[in-house]
């Protein structure tokens, strides 16, 4: 069965740091794209970063440009979010997903499948 | 950047009505299009990508279509497990981007 699933979610306070682990099994994990999306409570998705197969490149959203570095271990299946100088308004349940492709007719689109069940950050004094 | 403007953001239905989301893209993005289910406490499911291809083991009363940069999601006949949160998504090679979402109640 292909799953993820996420841990290392916690209560932090703001300018704390925290690390995000994604653990990967029943596929070719150095194989995709992966990436971390947060949901802030009441809110919609937010993409928070992607990293490609061998971590050679790597993308944020500008709001955690600086503070927030996504990595991989192929070795171990896991996906990583390394948060520091956090903030309030980081507090948000943390999904990593795997990025899926395709091309047909010369056009490619992506998409995320599976997602994890979501790790809970909440960033409070 | 891409934005994805989706409409409405809320929507009360009853079983069996015929329900209809769209999104609308701020230039063209071609099928790159993808549509999710989340419900409260799980993880975001995927319904749709390619802009119209169907996933594995999702019902056939969902369906997607493209007319230039807007997309339309269908749910034909909602079913009570049909009550969720539906987004649009963009992937390019670097950026992501979700629509705002579609949170659809019981009338």
């Amino acid at each position: 069965e292909v799953q993820l699933v996420e841990s290392g979610g916690d209560l932090v306070q703001p300018g704390g740091s925290l690390r995000l682990s994604c653990a990967a099994s029943g596929f070719n994990f150095s194989s995709y794209w992966m990436s971390w999306v947060r949901q802030v409570s009441g809110k919609g998705l937010e993409w928070v970063a992607n990293i490609h197969q061998d971590g050679s490149e790597k993308y944020y959203v500008d709001s955690v440009k600086g503070r927030f570095t996504i990595s991989r271990d192929n070795a171990k299946n896991s996906l990583y979010l390394q948060m520091n100088s956090l903030r309030v308004e980081d507090t948000a349940v943390y999904y990593c997903a795997r990025r899926l492709g395709n091309c047909s007719g010369g056009y490619c689109y992506n998409w995320f499948d599976p997602w994890g069940q979501g790790s809970l950050v909440t960033v409070s004094s | 950047d891409i934005q994805l403007t989706q409409s409405p953001s809320f929507l009360s239905a009853s079983v069996g009505d015929r329900v209809t989301v769209t999104c609308r893209a701020s230039q063209g993005i071609s099928t790159s299009l993808a549509w999710y289910q989340h419900k409260p406490g799980k993880a975001p499911e995927v319904l749709i990508y390619g802009a119209s291809i169907l996933q594995s083991g999702v019902p056939s009363r969902f369906s997607g279509i493209r007319s230039g940069t807007q997309f339309t999601l269908t749910i034909s006949g909602l079913q009570p497990e049909d009550f969720a949160t539906y987004y649009c998504q963009h992937v390019n090679s670097y950026l992501v981007t979700f629509g705002g979402g579609t949170k659809v109640d019981i009338k």
